[in-house]
């Protein structure tokens, strides 16, 4: 069955400081996977994405994602984080036939002047 | 820009009562879908709808159904409110099922039930 692990419930770090959220999923295919965010009382906004081709995906608001078919990875990263970036994340995989998303239970990033 | 609005973000029932949560996109979108997000549990999928008048079950339907009348509308139901429905709850939307779609999503409606 598909599903997405997001490891760390809560992460915290000082702004400017680099970041990376980690994602595991499993699924039989090649995956079709997806990063959002969600500030406080808001709905989900969308990141970044990948279907194929470059592993290394870059979106939105300076972050990046990589690829990793071996690891099962699709880990977020930032070079420095700003305090606008405190927020909650989601990783997600999704059925290619009906666009079904499967999200892991998300990441809460606290950020620190 | 894509928009997908839902018309209320905050509510409060009474348990027992029924209840609609409604939901327009303005992008002409084929797929329709509503999420319920809850703490600890990231979003689970109720219902999702690829046409007018269709619907499939997602992974937690029980004690919902969906009304699609109409391209642009998705509606959740809940025909009795209970309090363990009291959670917030996503719409989202995307074009036609296929390979590279972006899938959006609207502010989301707080649901209390008491």
């Amino acid at each position: 069955a598909q599903s997405v692990t997001q490891p760390d419930i809560h992460i915290t770090v000082s702004e400017g400081a680099s970041l990376e959220l980690r994602c595991n999923y499993s699924y039989g295919a090649t995956p079709y996977l997806f990063w959002y965010v969600q500030s406080p009382g808001q709905g989900l906004q969308l990141l970044l994405k990948y279907f194929s081709g470059d592993t290394l995906v870059q979106g939105i608001k300076g972050f990046e994602a990589e690829f990793k078919r071996s690891q099962s990875s699709f880990n977020l990263r930032k070079p420095s984080v700003h305090w606008s970036d405190a927020a909650e994340y989601f990783c997600a995989v999704a059925d290619p036939d009906t666009d079904k998303l499967i999200f892991g239970t998300g990441t809460r990033l606290q950020v620190f002047p | 820009d894509v928009k997908v609005t839902q018309s209320s973000r905050y509510l409060v029932k009474r348990t027992g009562e029924k209840v609609f949560l409604e939901c327009v996109q303005d992008m002409d979108h084929e797929n329709m879908f509503w999420y319920r997000q809850d703490p600890g549990l990231g979003l689970r999928l109720i219902y999702f709808s690829y046409d007018v008048k269709m619907k499939e079950k997602g992974d937690i339907p029980e004690g919902y159904s969906v009304s699609r009348e109409k391209k642009e509308r998705f509606s959740l139901i809940l025909e009795s409110a209970s309090t363990n429905q009291t959670s917030m709850y996503l719409c989202a939307s995307s074009r036609v099922p296929g390979r590279g779609n972006t899938i959006y999503f609207g502010e989301g409606s707080w649901l209390t039930v008491v």
